[in-house]
């Protein structure tokens, strides 16, 4: 049973606009969450975390919301450019315990 | 950010040979580091948890006299891929937890590409 879920396996947008990830958790203990970015053939790179007692967190051009009720949190990317093109994954850890991935989102922003 | 380096990047070996992959987190200590494989297209697989001084946890699924890992400092863990064979081929990724305060960040290594002919 998959806890992490992205159910968008791409998205396209274009240069300037919004880009928005959506991630869905079934475990409820989930008590931290980051978004990684990552292009072929290279490592994850860390973009964003966000801990349960928040609902929002900014750096940059990337704010990541937390809505616990609905076990959702989203990725805001604004404004997109052409680099930002890559997979994104958002994991979910408990109490310090190992990140579970999602399945990634692959991102494209046409110029 | 932290930083963490894996070597090699690249390793072409033939069907039956061992492979080993450092991943050294340089800027910080890490009790913790993670193993993770990738296979195309697909998302990250934890393979096991490294702890320092400690026997590594193995997930579900991954042979442990396969895929020996050896966490002997701080800085430093090490994945041997032995007995090699073609379906072991794939991207393998190291990551190392770094704790600041009360919180916690994990990095990741740049992976290494694992070729068996």
């Amino acid at each position: 049973d998959q806890q992490v879920k992205q159910n968008s396996p791409s998205l396209s947008v274009q240069e300037g606009r919004i880009s928005i990830l959506n991630c869905d958790y079934t475990n409820s203990m989930f008590d931290y969450f980051l978004w990684y970015k990552k292009y072929p053939a290279e490592g994850p790179t860390f973009l964003i975390s966000i801990s349960s007692i928040k609902d929002k967190n900014e750096d940059g051009r990337f704010t990541v919301f937390l809505n616990k009720s609905a076990k959702h949190l989203s990725l805001h990317i604004v404004p997109s450019q052409p680099g930002d093109s890559a997979v994104y994954f958002c994991a979910a850890s408990a109490y310090g315990q190992n990140f579970v991935f999602g399945p990634g989102t692959r991102l494209s922003v046409l110029p | 950010g932290a930083v963490v380096s894996q070597h090699p990047s690249w390793v072409i070996c033939k069907s039956g040979t061992s492979v080993k992959i450092e991943c050294r987190s340089l800027d910080f200590q890490a009790t913790t580091m993670f193993w993770y494989r990738q296979f195309p297209k697909q998302s990250l697989m934890l393979m096991a948890t490294s702890n320092e001084g400690s026997k590594a946890t193995y997930e579900q699924g991954v042979e442990k006299d396969k895929f020996l890992i050896n966490h002997a400092s701080l800085t430093l863990s090490t994945l041997t891929v032995t007995s090699a064979h073609p379906e072991d081929s794939s991207f393998y990724i190291c990551s190392a937890r770094d704790y600041s305060g009360s919180v916690y960040e994990q990095y990741f290594g740049p992976g290494t590409r694992l070729t068996v002919t």
